[in-house]
């Protein structure tokens, strides 16, 4: 079955700075590839997704790329603000009929002010 | 348009017992999956229903079992409750077809198993 596994666990950046987390799958069938941000006590927001007929995908000041032939996906945060601070869950997963989501252990993220 | 929904927010079982868990998926989606997230760690899934039949499971025992409802919602059983089941359980709706793979999450049931 699919293996999903993040580095590092725990990420501290400075207000303003730039965040990137990284994500490695094994199953080579694995097309779809999430990104969850879940705050203390709430449930994991869907905050950008990919599918692997594409290779970056931007929205606002997030951003995920995916490297297909490596078998890792990344999520970028720029311009980062205390509300970031969060535990980021990375996911993967076939299409259609096979959909079920892989998650990472993930990642706690600090944003310093 | 309503999100995803689930009862109730906290329960508390005692070993041995049986649980039922409630969702209502969001308007428009017919797919329900649910997961088990442990203190720490990411969620991990449980089964899907599709159009009121089971459509995938994950590595859970025969004791989780689950139903669909023609208005989508779905309910998760477990019975013979064991103290690994205390944990978080998520349930995630996916839009009509062609979309399963893109689940919006409740805010899910925390349960404590004594």
């Amino acid at each position: 079955g699919e293996n999903v596994e993040q580095h590092p666990s725990t990420l501290s950046v400075q207000e303003g700075d730039s965040a990137v987390i990284k994500c490695t799958y094994s199953d080579s069938a694995s097309n779809y590839f999430p990104w969850y941000k879940q705050e203390l006590g709430k449930r994991p927001q869907l905050i950008i997704d990919i599918r692997s007929n594409v290779g970056e995908k931007k929205d606002q000041r997030i951003a995920v790329t995916l490297n297909k032939t490596a078998k890792h996906f990344s999520l970028h945060i720029t311009e980062t603000q205390p509300e970031d601070s969060a535990v980021y869950f990375c996911a993967a997963s076939r299409t259609g009929a096979n959909s079920k989501l892989t998650f990472g252990k993930g990642i706690t993220l600090s944003v310093r002010p | 348009e309503t999100g995803v929904t689930q009862s109730p927010t906290h329960l508390i079982k005692t070993r041995g017992q049986q649980v039922t868990l409630r969702c209502s998926s969001q308007s428009g989606h017919n797919t329900v999956s649910w997961y088990q997230q442990a203190l720490g760690q990411g969620p991990q899934f449980i089964f899907q229903y599709y159009r009121e039949e089971e459509n995938g499971r994950g590595n859970f025992p025969p004791r989780f079992s689950g139903l669909q409802f023609p208005n989508y919602s779905s309910e998760l059983n477990v019975n013979a409750l064991e103290l690994d089941d205390s944990a978080l359980y998520l349930c995630a709706s996916s839009p009509r077809d062609g979309f399963r793979e893109t689940q919006y999450f409740g805010p899910g049931t925390r349960l404590l198993v004594l």
